[in-house]
């Protein structure tokens, strides 16, 4: 069994476009993050949710909304998707918010905007 | 803010060689260290990690990291390298009560056959 899967792995869209990404984590972990990589492989976070609640909001632009839905999942939904937006993102989970516990990661889920 | 550092953008190690890749960081208060490895086309799997006590961490694959909190470092070791060890090597640090985890830009390790 997986213990982060994201969907889709590869995403090709042009600009302008609407896509989501999806994740779900089966290890009972209460937090959950989107950290993002870029082409020169740095890994960035993007947002964490502790048990649905928003606990890190990094400078993304608003067109990037992150949901979470129960605490098993949490999707990003990125709007008027642009040339930057390409790179691999990843979702990781956590055990519970403060603990000493490492992030479990995703395979990464590559978008490219043409 | 918590900063880590990697100087070394890649390492080059013949197989059977001892091998080191280098951390350092920056965080007020005490510091959770991690280490990551990620393989081509692959997500991050967890290595090892200091959170307290004893300053030489054991982790996966043989590999193990020094805490140094004079210098602080945290830097990665394997006493004999394997081919198969090559990959991207990622520090990360956290703040003890923050949840924000930073890694560093990462190294490259090669080791050659």
């Amino acid at each position: 069994d997986t213990a982060v899967s994201q969907t889709p792995k590869y995403l090709v869209t042009q600009m302008g476009n609407d896509k989501s990404i999806k994740c779900e984590q089966n290890l009972g972990h209460d937090t959950m993050y989107w950290y993002k990589q870029d082409s020169k492989k740095f890994l960035k976070i993007m947002f964490s949710y502790n048990n649905k609640e928003l606990i890190i909001n990094e400078t993304v632009p608003n067109r990037f909304s992150p949901k979470s839905p129960d605490k098993a999942h949490l999707n990003l939904h990125i709007n008027s998707l642009e040339l930057g937006d390409s790179a691999v993102y990843f979702c990781a989970s956590s055990p519970r918010q403060g603990t000493t516990g490492e992030l479990f990661f995703g395979e990464g889920s590559r978008l490219t905007v043409l | 803010a918590q900063s880590v550092a990697q100087p070394e953008d890649q390492v080059n190690v013949a197989e059977g060689n001892p091998l080191t890749v280098k951390c350092t960081y920056s965080v007020s208060g005490n510091p959770y260290l991690f280490w990551y490895v990620q393989y081509p086309n692959r997500g991050l799997q967890f290595l090892l990690k200091y959170i307290t006590g004893d300053n030489l961490v054991k982790g996966s694959y043989g590999f193990e990291a020094e805490f140094n909190k004079s210098q602080t470092s945290f830097h990665l070791k394997k006493p004999s390298a394997l081919v198969s060890d090559s990959a991207l090597y990622f520090c990360a640090v956290r703040a003890t009560g923050f949840q924000k985890l930073v890694f560093g830009t990462g190294t490259r390790l090669l080791v050659s056959p």
